[in-house]
């Protein structure tokens, strides 16, 4: 079956550092969303990538989709402690259009 | 509005007992789901509604069953709890035709001794 990986799983940085999380898929994808997940909280969308090489940003957030569709990453610029949390990316394909395949994770803690 | 809301929000269960996991959602959204979120693991899919009175399974569908007899609300039932069982639920809705954002409610954290 599908499957999507996402690395580091960890990460801490200083706070004004930058921060990138990358996703992998093993099998082409029709779009990709990213979701941030709070401590002790539920995840919340950040955005969905459809297009082979699309950028999207978002204030200090910078989402791109691979020209093979294949992989994402999401990078932060300058972090910010209101940046702490798991970021996941979740992907679809055409032969699961319905379903969403989250990757693990990337757990991001901000040191002040 | 409240978006989607999950009931109960904490549950112990003994192994072998059964209880039902209550979502809603006021959205008017078609599509809605059922993941289990276990550490380092992500959410994994267990089953998914593409409307009133449709179910399908997920990643994950063992041990579990789902009903979707009104819009609003979609059950996740266990008949006979297991240690494995021991999770974070999450409910979530979409709108339908095409994958777009899902809403998460807030979670149900079951433990199974």
């Amino acid at each position: 079956g599908q499957q999507v990986m996402q690395i580091p799983q960890y990460q801490h940085v200083q706070e004004g550092e930058d921060f990138t999380t990358y996703c992998n898929s093993s099998t082409t994808l029709s779009n990709i969303q990213w979701y941030k997940q709070r401590p002790g909280g539920h995840p919340v969308f950040l955005i969905q990538l459809v297009k082979s090489g699309e950028v999207k940003k978002q204030k200090r957030l910078t989402f791109q989709f691979g020209e093979a569709k294949k992989n994402s990453s999401l990078h932060i610029t300058a972090t910010q402690t209101t940046d702490v949390g798991t970021y996941f990316c979740a992907g679809t394909t055409s032969g699961s259009a319905r379903q969403l395949t989250f990757g693990s994770g990337t757990q991001l803690t901000v040191l002040p | 509005n409240a978006g989607v809301t999950q009931t109960p929000k904490f549950r112990v269960l003994k192994t072998g007992q059964s209880m039902t996991l209550l979502c809603a959602q006021d959205m008017n959204h078609e599509y809605m789901y059922w993941y289990r979120q276990d550490p380092g693991m992500g959410l994994r899919l267990i089953h998914y509604s593409v409307g009133e009175g449709t179910t399908a399974k997920g990643e994950v569908p063992d041990g579990y069953n789902v009903s979707r007899l009104k819009k609003q609300n979609f059950l996740l039932g266990l008949e006979s709890a297991a240690p494995s069982q021991t999770s974070v639920y999450f409910c979530a809705s979409s709108y339908g035709d095409r994958v777009h954002e899902q809403y998460f409610g807030p979670g149900t954290r079951l433990t199974v001794t």
